[in-house]
């Protein structure tokens, strides 16, 4: 399958730790990729290969994988945090690119 | 700086055609893959085309086969999305990427994004 699952919402106070989770098969053999979409604005890649940070993004963000699970933890959580962050795979033999449905992080 | 800028999105009814076009700067277009992301309202992200840097490998998603066009000129450093048949389902900001990564790696993902611009199909 080439479904990624992501819950719908995280919420965490300023401060604290916010981990969000994607699921899916595709991600036992594929890499992981996260994007962070501030509202109103072009979707950012924040995470690429499963844990590796792009120059600029912050050391706090980080990522890791086991089996079909993907994980992006945001460590000291601050309100420019706020977002809604998208999982990403590869489907080489149907869709191409598969993206999860997208959680939205809430700082209270 | 490192750029896309996606225009053309504007307002159709249904049944119509409309073409997108995205124009990049700050880097060497002609070695980059590119793609094309939809966001409907309130939706998520939605991969729907994908070019290489020949233009030997195109592919679609299946909701768009046989209406949509991706092309592209490396000469001009830039990327286009010809639209047809348009349906109310259409309506999303439609995204010009920048890929990297390829089959042969195993893996795909966009590094940069234009701003994105806005395909209304209603009548």
């Amino acid at each position: 399958s080439s479904e990624l699952t992501q819950p719908p919402s995280v919420s965490v106070s300023p401060g604290q730790t916010a981990r969000i989770t994607c699921s899916g098969e595709a991600l036992s053999k594929q890499y992981g990729f996260w994007y962070q979409q501030k509202l109103g604005q072009a979707p950012v890649l924040v995470i690429y290969k499963d844990r590796e940070r792009p120059s600029g993004i912050p050391e706090r963000i980080s990522g890791s994988k086991s089996g079909t699970r993907l994980t992006l933890t945001i460590s000291g959580v601050q309100a420019e945090d706020e977002a809604e962050y998208y999982c990403q795979s590869a489907d080489t033999s149907a869709s191409y690119v598969v993206f999860g449905g997208g959680t939205k992080l809430t700082v209270l | 700086e490192v750029q896309l800028v996606e225009s053309g999105g504007e307002l159709v009814q249904p049944g119509g055609s409309l073409r997108l076009s995205c124009v990049a700067s700050g880097f060497t277009f002609s070695s980059y893959s590119l793609n094309w992301i939809r966001q409907a309202p309130g939706k998520g992200l939605e991969w729907i085309s994908y070019i290489s840097t020949s233009s030997y490998t195109i592919h679609y998603t299946e909701s768009v086969k046989g209406r949509f066009t991706i092309s592209r000129d490396n000469a001009q450093n830039s990327l286009s999305l010809q639209m047809s048949s348009l349906r109310p389902e259409d309506t999303a900001v439609y995204y010009c990427t920048r890929v990297l990564g390829s089959s042969r790696l195993g893996y795909y993902y966009m590094d940069v994004w234009g701003k994105g611009t806005t395909v209304t199909v209603s009548s």
